[in-house]
């Protein structure tokens, strides 16, 4: 059963609209990490904002926001006011609690268009 | 920087010859990871390692194997090259144990063309 799931393929977006990329996840496990990157068209993977399972608030940074709903199983990314810059491939990711089994799950990613 | 390297960048084979890459980190992290990415897939996991000579196999382990014979050094080989394997490679590094604001740090990438 797929973990991680984004069901928005690609979106096009006008230029300082927010932007809400949608991310359901899948776990047994009381105790994960919810994360999401970043891939622009030159291909490297770049962290935006993590989640964890017990945070009370929804995680911030800068522009970016996690709209975390756990009884939901939800943690979508929220982009305030779009930049041309912003156009790239994005991954919501979960990571659940394991010592030896710790790896990260990835979604198959929403590519972002934001238009002038 | 983050001090993970990938190499080579770019490489282009043939079907049925082995090919290995490798990641090399400078951060001692415990954590080594091989990901695919593939359009429509997303990152998928290949193998990792959790320390010296200790690995174990992801989703997509057919056709590869990896080997870890000190911290800094993950290699991952393909056996024999087929059409399916051409791909882009990513190595990431993490430290285990502790979900606070640990995701993956992730090389560069390599992309794989077998022909």
């Amino acid at each position: 059963a797929q973990k991680i799931t984004q069901t928005q393929p690609g979106m096009f977006v006008q230029e300082k609209e927010a932007v809400t990329l949608d991310c359901t996840y899948d776990t047994s496990d009381p105790s994960y990490g919810l994360f999401w990157y970043k891939q622009p068209s030159s291909g490297e993977m770049i962290f935006l904002i993590y989640q964890g399972s017990y945070d009370q608030q929804n995680a911030t940074e800068g522009r970016y926001s996690l709209n975390f709903q756990k009884a939901r199983k939800s943690a979508n990314l929220v982009i305030s006011a779009s930049q041309l810059g912003d156009s790239a491939m994005y991954f919501c990711a979960m990571r659940e609690n394991g010592y030896r089994d710790d790896k990260i799950i990835f979604g198959k990613g929403t590519r972002l268009h934001i238009l002038p | 920087d983050a001090g993970i390297t990938q190499s080579p960048r770019h490489k282009v084979t043939e079907t049925g010859t082995p090919v290995t890459l490798r990641c090399h980190q400078t951060e001692n992290h415990r954590y080594m990871y091989w990901y695919r990415q593939d359009p429509g897939h997303g990152l998928r996991l290949i193998h990792y390692s959790y320390g010296v000579k200790d690995t174990d196999k992801g989703e997509v382990s057919d056709g590869y194997s990896v080997s870890r014979s000190k911290t800094e050094d993950f290699l991952l080989t393909l056996e024999s090259a087929t059409s399916s394997q051409t791909s882009v490679y990513f190595c990431a590094i993490s430290t285990p144990g502790h979900l606070d604001n640990y995701g993956y740090t992730f090389g560069s990438g390599t992309r794989l063309t077998v022909v």
